[in-house]
């Protein structure tokens, strides 16, 4: 069965800082994997995606993530925090072999501070 | 290029009531899925439809019924609503179940039971 651990419940930068938002995942067949941003009160938007090519993907907004298979991780960063990246973020795995098994993780609040 | 369209945004109901959320996608795609979101639990799965014609069962789908009315259209029915069940629901779609694709959300249905 698939699942996915987001490490933090909530993370709090300050502006220009670099942002680091970690998720492991487990799972038994080859995973894609998303993150997702949540702004208050607005529906979900995708940051980015891992589907087996490149293992550094890079997302909108100066995001990127790793894919590391030997850490089971795929965490996400971005060189310089903005207040606008204040939000939820949510971190999911999918395996192509169960489509409609999309899971989650728990999320992570991140805070930017003036 | 509205994508993911719920309605309504917000509504309250008293214990007991029934209701309908709708749902609606332009992007072509085959499968749809509700899930609702609460505090700490990140998204759960409520039912999907893996594509027009079908619909299954998510997570926690007691309480509620969906209908496929067609490839655009996903909609949720609570008949006899509860407290427990004072949620945001979202609504997402995606190309295929079966795929590596990311599901794209609408921006939600913030529903209180009172």
């Amino acid at each position: 069965a698939q699942s996915v651990t987001q490490l933090d419940s909530h993370v709090s930068v300050s502006e220009g800082t670099p942002v680091l938002l970690r998720c492991n995942y487990s799972s038994s067949y080859s995973p894609s994997l998303f993150w997702y941003v949540q702004h208050p009160n607005k529906g979900l938007q995708l940051l980015l995606k891992y589907t087996s090519a490149a293992t550094l993907v890079k997302g909108i907004n100066g995001f990127e993530a790793e894919f590391k298979k030997s850490e089971t991780s795929f965490h996400l960063t971005k060189p310089s925090a903005h207040m606008s990246d204040a939000a939820e973020y949510f971190c999911v795995v999918s395996e192509t072999r169960y489509g409609q098994n999309f899971v989650f993780g728990p999320g992570t609040r991140l805070s930017v501070l003036p | 290029n509205a994508g993911v369209t719920q309605t309504p945004k917000f509504q309250v109901l008293k214990t007991g009531q029934s209701m309908t959320l709708q749902c609606a996608q332009d992007m072509n795609h085959n499968s749809m899925y509700w899930y609702r979101q609460d505090p700490g639990m990140g998204l759960r799965l409520i039912y999907y439809s893996a594509s027009e014609g079908t619909t299954d069962k998510g997570e926690v789908p007691n309480g509620y019924n969906v209908s496929r009315l067609n490839k655009r259209e996903f909609s949720l029915r609570l008949e006899s609503a509860a407290p427990s069940q004072t949620s945001v629901y979202f609504c997402a779609s995606r190309s295929k179940a079966n795929s590596n694709q990311p599901q794209h959300f609408g921006d939600g249905t913030r529903l209180s039971i009172l």
